[in-house]
């Protein structure tokens, strides 16, 4: 029954590491989100796909890369992970523009060494 | 440009009524949500205005006044589960899909 899942919930790397998080919702949005807050808990916008078209791509290094293989699914994929980019990492979706709510997944706690 | 200024930490004890104020400036004005998120959990969803006045929900209601560029979320009854970061957030001018961030209040409600 959970509605927006990301794995994995932790992740522990080495720099210069590769990496993936999976999210996927059963809400039936058409939105779909990465946030990452950092440790003084700001929300950054990452990406956002709505029906698999990429609508936001913030100031993003190039070595983050989201995936939408369908409007259910968003993945981000991370290259050659620095000790920066240690954070939570949230996938949300919504239901048309954004004053509609985002349900948010439960984060995935990334943590480079 | 688009911003969203909270204050950073509330304390209050149990029982009591808190107000988070948000004041914003921008250059169009849509609405306001407001977040809840525990240490360690997810933020959701607690309440949007999209015009001028009060809208509540149980112990929680949202205030908003466009003319000012301010809104509030008011906490009534506080209860320890309440000991929580609060967000607002509003839609950004240029991109109707996308949400400009306060900075989070961090409420600590003691016994």
């Amino acid at each position: 029954d959970t509605a927006v899942s990301q794995t994995p919930k932790y992740l522990v790397t080495q720099m210069g590491n590769d990496k993936s998080i999976k999210c996927e919702q059963n809400l039936g949005h058409d939105t779909m989100y990465w946030y990452k807050q950092d440790s003084k808990k700001f929300l950054k916008i990452m990406f956002s796909y709505n029906n698999k078209e990429l609508i936001i791509n913030e100031t993003v290094p190039n070595r983050f890369s989201p995936k939408s293989p369908d409007k259910a699914h968003l993945n981000l994929h991370i290259n050659s992970l620095e000790l920066g980019d240690s954070a939570v990492y949230f996938c949300a979706s919504s239901q048309g523009t954004g004053d509609s709510p985002l349900h948010f997944g439960n984060g995935t706690r990334l943590t480079v060494t | 440009g688009q911003s969203l200024e909270q204050p950073s930490e509330v304390t209050a004890v149990e029982g009591a009524i808190v107000q988070i104020n948000c004041t914003y400036q921008t250059s169009g004005f849509y609405g306001l949500s407001w977040y809840q998120q525990h240490d360690g959990g997810a933020p959701t969803f607690l309440s949007y205005n999209a015009l001028d006045g009060l809208e509540e929900t149980g112990r929680f209601s949202s205030f908003l006044s466009r003319s000012d560029s301010y809104g509030y979320l008011l906490l009534q009854e506080l209860q320890m589960k309440d000991s929580a970061s609060y967000f607002c957030a509003s839609r950004h001018a240029g991109n109707n899909r996308k949400l400009i961030w306060g900075l989070g209040t961090s409420l600590a409600v003691n016994p």
